[in-house]
């Protein structure tokens, strides 16, 4: 079945450093791609999506690229802030109504000022 | 627009009692998806309702079923309660398809003692 491989940390950072969270995934079709943010006592957030090989995700500083080669969708950020710590979760989901999401374990990351 | 919303936000329970969780969609969304989150397990999909009728479901035994309503609103129930039990339970509303965004609830905390 499809799955989805993320580096579970913790990650921790100082403020303004580079950030960057590994994502590969598992699927039998053509999925689109999505990073989803929690913070503490709350639900997810999208933060971004890229539904085609190539195609890069963009919001708040955050950027991914879905490469259909290396079937990776790498979350990067030039540079963090404390407010970006939260858990981060990769996830797909399936060209096809009855698939749903398949989400990663998560990344917790940490910034320190 | 109003957002997703969760009913109750925090619940305790004894081991072999039955819960009722509840989660209104946003407005227009006829898809609904319900997940467990654990700190062992991670974000685990149990099952979505479309349109009043489960369209997938994940790999939960029997003593969580869910319904949807005519308006959409979903439940979740959970019976026979186990210890293994606790978690957070998020509930997701999108429009209709794979591809359009899911937007998260806070979540129910469930504690089962």
């Amino acid at each position: 079945g499809d799955s989805v491989t993320q580096m579970e940390g913790p990650v921790t950072l100082s403020e303004e450093a580079f950030l960057t969270i590994n994502c590969t995934y598992t699927a039998t079709g053509y999925p689109s791609l999505f990073w989803y943010v929690q913070y503490p006592g709350e639900g997810l957030q999208l933060l971004l999506k890229a539904t085609k090989a190539d195609d890069k995700g963009s919001n708040k500083g955050f950027e991914a690229t879905y490469r259909k080669e290396t079937t990776s969708f790498h979350l990067e950020k030039g540079s963090v802030q404390v407010s970006d710590s939260a858990v981060y979760f990769c996830a797909l989901s399936e060209r096809n109504y009855g698939q749903n999401f398949v989400f990663g374990p998560g990344t917790r990351l940490s910034v320190l000022p | 627009k109003a957002g997703v919303t969760q009913t109750p936000r925090y619940l305790i329970k004894t081991r072999g009692q039955q819960v009722t969780l509840s989660c209104s969609p946003i407005s227009g969304h006829r898809s609904v998806s319900w997940y467990q989150q654990t700190p062992g397990q991670g974000l685990q999909f149990l099952f979505e309702y479309f349109s009043e009728t489960q369209r997938n479901k994940g790999n939960f035994p029997g003593r969580f079923s869910g319904r949807q309503f005519s308006n959409s609103r979903s439940e979740m129930n959970v019976s026979t309660l186990e210890l293994g039990d606790s978690a957070l339970y998020l509930c997701a509303s999108r429009r209709t398809g794979a591809l359009d965004e899911q937007f998260f609830g806070p979540g129910t905390r469930l504690t089962v003692l």
